[in-house]
C-alpha cells in the first residue's frame, strides 16, 4: 500500500487478556520496526525485522511481549496475560534497506492499547 | 550505548519568536541524525537529516547542524507559527544495514498566536 497500516487504531482491552496488533508495511519494505510510545515517554524500540527473522528483540519489554512477521510483509505484535502498563500507543515502521544505502522509516499511525 | 538528549518541554512560543530545541548525543562512530515531528492526531514524519558532521539539514523553515565536536543537533527555527504546535523527537541512527532509530524522549511545542 501507499503507506504503513496498523491495526486496530484503539484498543481497550480488561487487564489479564491477551490482545494481538496488526503491522502492513509498506510494499517491498525489508525492515520492519515497532516501537512503544508511553505517555509522557519518548519512543522505546521493541523489535525489529529483517524479512521473516527477527536480529533484535533486544526492546521486547518482558516474556509476554511476541512478535513474528510472515511472507516478509505483515506483522503481529501479541501482548498476553495484559497488565496497566501496557497501555501505550504502539508505532510500527517499514524501511527500505540495498547495501550501505540509508532510507527513511516510514511510521504508521499507531495502534493506542488502553488496558483498565 | 547510543542514546539521544534532548531539551525537556514543554516549550510554549509566541507565534514568530525563534525556536531552539536542544539535542545531544552519544553514540559509538559516527550515526546519522533525525528529527521527527508528530503533529497532533498524526502520525510521527520525517523532519530533517544529516548524514555526516558539519551537513546541515533543513526543511519547512526548520535547521539543524551535526556538531560532531559538541555530539549536537540542535534544531532552530527563526520565525515560528501556530502550525509549528507538535512534538519534536531528535533520533540516532547507523547506515550499516537496517540499523534501529535511536530517539530521545521528545519536546512539545505550542506555539500561541
Amino acid at each position: 500500500g501507499a503507506g504503513v497500516s496498523q491495526s486496530p487504531s484503539n484498543k481497550v482491552t480488561e487487564k489479564g487478556k491477551d490482545v494481538e496488533l496488526r503491522c502492513d508495511p509498506i510494499s517491498g519494505h525489508t525492515a520492519l520496526y515497532w516501537y512503544r510510545q508511553s505517555l509522557g515517554q519518548g519512543l522505546e524500540f521493541l523489535i525489529y525485522f529483517q524479512g521473516n527473522s527477527a536480529p533484535d528483540k533486544s526492546g521486547l519489554p518482558s516474556d509476554r511481549f511476541s512478535a513474528e512477521r510472515t511472507g516478509g510483509s505483515v506483522s503481529t505484535l501479541t501482548i498476553q496475560r495484559t497488565q496497566q502498563e501496557d497501555s501505550a500507543v504502539y508505532l510500527c515502521a517499514s524501511s527500505l534497506v540495498l547495501g550501505r544505502n540509508l532510507y527513511g522509516y516510514t511510521f504508521g499511525s499507531g495502534t493506542r492499547l488502553t488496558v483498565v | 550505548g547510543n542514546s539521544v538528549t534532548q531539551m525537556e518541554g514543554p516549550v510554549t512560543l509566541s507565534e514568530e519568536a525563534f525556536l531552539t530545541i536542544n539535542c545531544t548525543y552519544t553514540a559509538t562512530g559516527y550515526p546519522s541524525l533525525f528529527w521527527y515531528v508528530q503533529y497532533p492526531g498524526e502520525g510521527l514524519q520525517l523532519l530533517l537529516k544529516a548524514t555526516k558532521a558539519d551537513d546541515k539539514g533543513s526543511n519547512k523553515g526548520f535547521e539543524a547542524t551535526y556538531r560532531k565536536e559538541t555530539t549536537s543537533f540542535h534544531l532552530e527555527k527563526g520565525s515560528v507559527q501556530v502550525s509549528d504546535s507538535a512534538v519534536y523527537f531528535c533520533a540516532l541512527r547507523f547506515i550499516q544495514g537496517a540499523q534501529k532509530l535511536v530517539f530521545g524522549q521528545g519536546t512539545r511545542l505550542t506555539i500561541n498566536p
